[in-house]
């Protein structure tokens, strides 16, 4: 079982939908990463969280350190937003290195 | 945000022969830079992280003599694939850590896409 979970691993949806990720995990970290990698491979960062919810534009990330579990959301998806999304655990006193989700293929139609 | 470069964003060379791909940080002095590895489909796998000034340190099963790393500056760090082989064909990420504002961020570059026939 990897220490990052993430669902679904495959997502197709039609443009217009509201798209939700989900992100488990179960190493102590006090923050996590979401990541978007395009097809052409290049990875950009979306958000750092470690509380509550942040927005940027039509996406939202929230995380409950509690229930060690996140989720990123894409309001009115748009082909564009077709890519791979990835959420990895910063590294830690304990832990070096990201530890990365096993990412979200998502299609969106048009 | 802080910007991480890399540089070719793709090779194709003959087996044999040497590449050396680097990462910099644009706007930002990075004591720590990391490698990563990914084939199709699969996710990011860490090869080594690179320290300014100090030798790189490897993960295991990633031999340090096939991939020579060179964090020469802050702003640095190369990576050079010795004698290229068709296995090594893969995509190479480099990321950086940015520790301002006290908050450390990891940055990634856009990746180097190596062929070797």
């Amino acid at each position: 079982k990897n220490e990052v979970e993430q669902s679904p691993q495959n997502l197709t949806a039609q443009e217009g939908e509201f798209i939700t990720i989900n992100c488990s995990y179960s190493v102590g970290i006090s923050a996590l990463h979401w990541l978007q990698q395009h097809p052409g491979g290049g990875i950009v960062s979306l958000f750092m969280l470690s509380s509550g919810k942040k927005k940027h534009g039509r996406l939202i990330a929230t995380i409950n350190i509690q229930e060690k579990h996140s989720s990123l959301h894409i309001t009115a998806s748009h082909p564009r937003d077709s890519a791979v999304y990835i959420c990895a655990a910063p590294p830690t006193s304990g832990t070096y290195k990201y530890i990365f989700g096993t990412g979200t293929r998502l299609k969106v139609l048009a | 945000g802080a910007v991480v470069s890399q540089h070719p964003s793709r090779v194709i060379c003959k087996s044999g022969t040497s590449v050396k791909i680097e990462c910099r940080s644009l706007d930002f002095q990075a004591t720590t830079m990391f490698w990563y590895r990914q084939f199709p489909k699969q996710s990011l796998m860490l090869m080594a992280t690179s320290n300014e000034g100090s030798k790189a340190t490897y993960e295991q099963g990633v031999e340090k003599d096939k991939f020579l790393i060179n964090h020469a500056s802050l702003t640095l760090s190369t990576l050079t694939v010795t004698s290229a082989h068709p296995e090594d064909s893969s995509f190479y990420i480099c990321s950086a850590n940015d520790l301002a504002g006290g908050q450390e961020t990891q940055y990634f570059g856009p990746g180097t896409r190596l062929l070797v026939l």
